[in-house]
Formats: C-alpha cells, structure tokens, sequence
C-alpha cells in the first residue's frame, strides 16, 4: 500500500513568517500535485510537478518534487492571511487510472 | 472552473436508508472519481470510472456501489447507510494531462 506522509498536520504563524510543508513517501509516484482547500469548498489544484528535482513558483509559493520522485515540499515565503486554508499533497500513481494518494493535510492558519 | 456540480450539497439520513450522490460533469471527461474526506486522513478513494458502464474499486469501497449510465453522470450509492460514512463526499474528473479537479462536495450526516 502506498502511503504519504504529510507534516506538519497543524501550521499557526504570524503574517510576514516563511514555512514549510514536506510530503514523504516509500513509493515513487509519476508526478506529485498540491492542492489547497477552503472550508466548505472542494480542493483546487495549486501545482502539478512531474520530474525529479523540479521546482515551481506560484508567487510567494515554491514547490519542489525531490529527485527520487518520492517526496515533495512546498514553501511559503512571508505569510499572509489569506494563505489561511488546508493544503493537501497528492501522489498519483503508475498506469492510466490517475489515481491519486492524497497526505493527510496540513491546517495553516496565518494570524495578522 | 472544470464544470462539476454534485447533488445534494448537504444530506441527512438515518442509519439503514439508502441513499445517492450524484455528480455531473459538462466537459466529456473520461475519467471520474468519488474520494471522502474525514479529519486526519485527507481524501481516499472510494470507486472511479474510466467510461460509461467502467467502474472499479478504490481503497475504501465496502458499503458502497457506483453507477455510470452516461458520460456525464457518476453517481454513488450507500444502499444501507451507517454512522461510519458519515463524511464530506467529493467528485472529481481528471483532465488529458492526468490532472484532477474536484467538485464542490456532499455533506452526509447519518444520524
């Protein structure tokens, strides 16, 4: 069974604060995508990386997928409220199904 | 905006009624999949489909069926509900490039 760890399951920080969130897995997946998910909505996709060693830039928000295709992170420079919200990373399997393993989720709650 | 909308948006029904969830999605997309989400354990997969009458099982698929008659449509079905799926249920579709995008998702209380 396929498994990824997300950590850290809660993140509070104050405006204008760096963090990083880190999905870990055994498994090698054919691409890794974040997601970032709002109370009471469905998850919308931030970045979708695909090769190792890639790193996307979405703003003040970079990702990078590692080398081994095993895990990534994502990295938010200098915080705002209104990156308050759930973030999920998701591994998608080998084949054609596109299945999807998802993290557990991290909560980041940023504070003004 | 990937043009799923899924039905009802909130439900509440008693242990042992069935019950059905539906999405529907406007953009021909081959691939469909229904995921819960419960606190601590971010999505899994309940079924997908890979085309009309194509289903197959995900990680958490006891206690629930799944039925694709057209395109458009993938519905879930509890046929005996319990207080374990008692859950958030979202629809997703996945795009060519192996993207998927989810709907707004079903709130189901079994009480």
């Amino acid at each position: 069974t396929q498994l990824l760890e997300q950590s850290p399951q809660f993140l509070s920080i104050q405006e204008g604060e760096n963090l990083t969130v880190y999905c870990n897995s055994s498994s090698v997946f054919s691409s890794l995508q974040w997601y970032r998910q709002e109370p009471g909505e469905g998850p919308v996709l931030l970045v979708t990386v695909v090769t190792g060693g890639e790193v996307k830039k979405l703003k003040r928000l970079t990702f990078q997928f590692g080398d081994a295709r095993k895990d990534s992170s994502l990295h938010i420079t200098a915080a705002q409220p209104g990156d308050t919200g759930l973030y999920l990373c998701a591994g998608r399997t080998s084949g054609n199904t596109g299945k999807l393993i998802f993290g557990q989720g991290t909560t980041l709650q940023v504070k003004p | 905006d990937a043009g799923i909308t899924q039905s009802p948006r909130h439900k509440v029904t008693e242990t042992g009624t069935p019950v059905t969830l539906r999405c529907h999605q406007t953009e021909n997309h081959r691939y469909m999949y229904w995921y819960r989400q419960d606190p601590g354990h971010g999505l899994r997969l309940i079924h997908y489909s890979y085309g009309v009458k194509d289903t197959d099982k995900g990680e958490v698929s006891d206690g629930y069926s799944v039925s694709r008659s057209k395109t458009e449509d993938f519905l879930l079905t509890l046929e005996s509900a319990t207080s374990s799926q008692t859950s958030v249920y979202f629809c997703a579709i996945r795009s060519s490039s192996y993207e998927q995008y989810f709907g707004p998702g079903t709130r189901l209380t079994v009480t």
